[in-house]
């Protein structure tokens, strides 16, 4: 089943641009993640935020957690041609498992 | 180098055939996972292993079997069971079966083919 729901399905920036993308759940957490993916290729990890912790960051990337929304957000600052790729938002599940949305489509352009 | 290898990168299958898609993990990782990923979708989990020996069906298993005899290897078998295969797969792991975190680490995924 799928949680997470991330927003826009997709997005396109300027180089040098912010970009933010959204993502919402349904049930509780411990803590929710987020990947990117490159075009046809594996999943990367980008972040981590714990279910206690509303802001995180990491280089470029911007982490927000509201769990009283159920929402989380993911800024890009300052947007490279290099960061063009889906972002995935995943969500805990029991026995270890993630609930994965759909992604959003993010293309830069130079 | 550590990581995560898949094999093939590309396959295609005849109908009625079954195929074999393999994930050989370095990491020293105790759980290991499959996915199937359709266009424009999401991950959806087709079966996961927290330790050697065992494995547990995911949301979609239908058509599909698996086997976690060692540590390093987790295959995947496609049935001709599973009526629509064509996707790409991936293959991740993740460090421990408790204490270990949550996040995967993933290979770079087989794209099946039915022809």
């Amino acid at each position: 089943s799928q949680q997470g729901e991330e927003d826009p399905q997709a997005l396109s920036i300027q180089e040098g641009e912010n970009a933010t993308m959204n993502c919402s759940y349904k049930t509780s957490i411990n803590n929710l993640q987020w990947y990117r993916q490159n075009s046809g290729r594996g999943l990367v990890h980008l972040i981590l935020i714990r279910s206690n912790e509303r802001e995180k960051h990491s280089g470029r990337l911007r982490v927000t957690l509201d769990t009283s929304k159920k929402s989380s957000s993911l800024l890009i600052t300052a947007s490279r041609a290099a960061d063009t790729a889906s972002y995935f938002c995943a969500t805990d599940r029991s026995n270890y498992q993630l609930i994965w949305g759909a992604g959003t489509k993010l293309i830069i352009k130079p | 180098d550590g990581g995560i290898t898949q094999s093939p990168k590309y396959l295609f299958r005849k109908e009625g055939q079954n195929v074999t898609l393999s994930c050989e993990q370095n990491l020293n990782h105790d759980a290991m996972y499959w996915y199937r990923q359709d266009p424009g979708q999401g991950l959806r989990l087709i079966y996961y292993s927290q330790i050697v020996n065992d494995f547990q069906k995911g949301d979609i298993a239908e058509g599909y079997s698996v086997s976690r005899e060692k540590k390093e290897s987790f295959p995947l078998t496609v049935t001709s069971a599973q009526k629509n295969p064509t996707a790409f797969y991936l293959c991740a792991s993740r460090r421990g079966a408790s204490g270990g975190g949550d996040t995967q680490y993933f290979g770079p995924g087989t794209r099946l083919t039915v022809l």
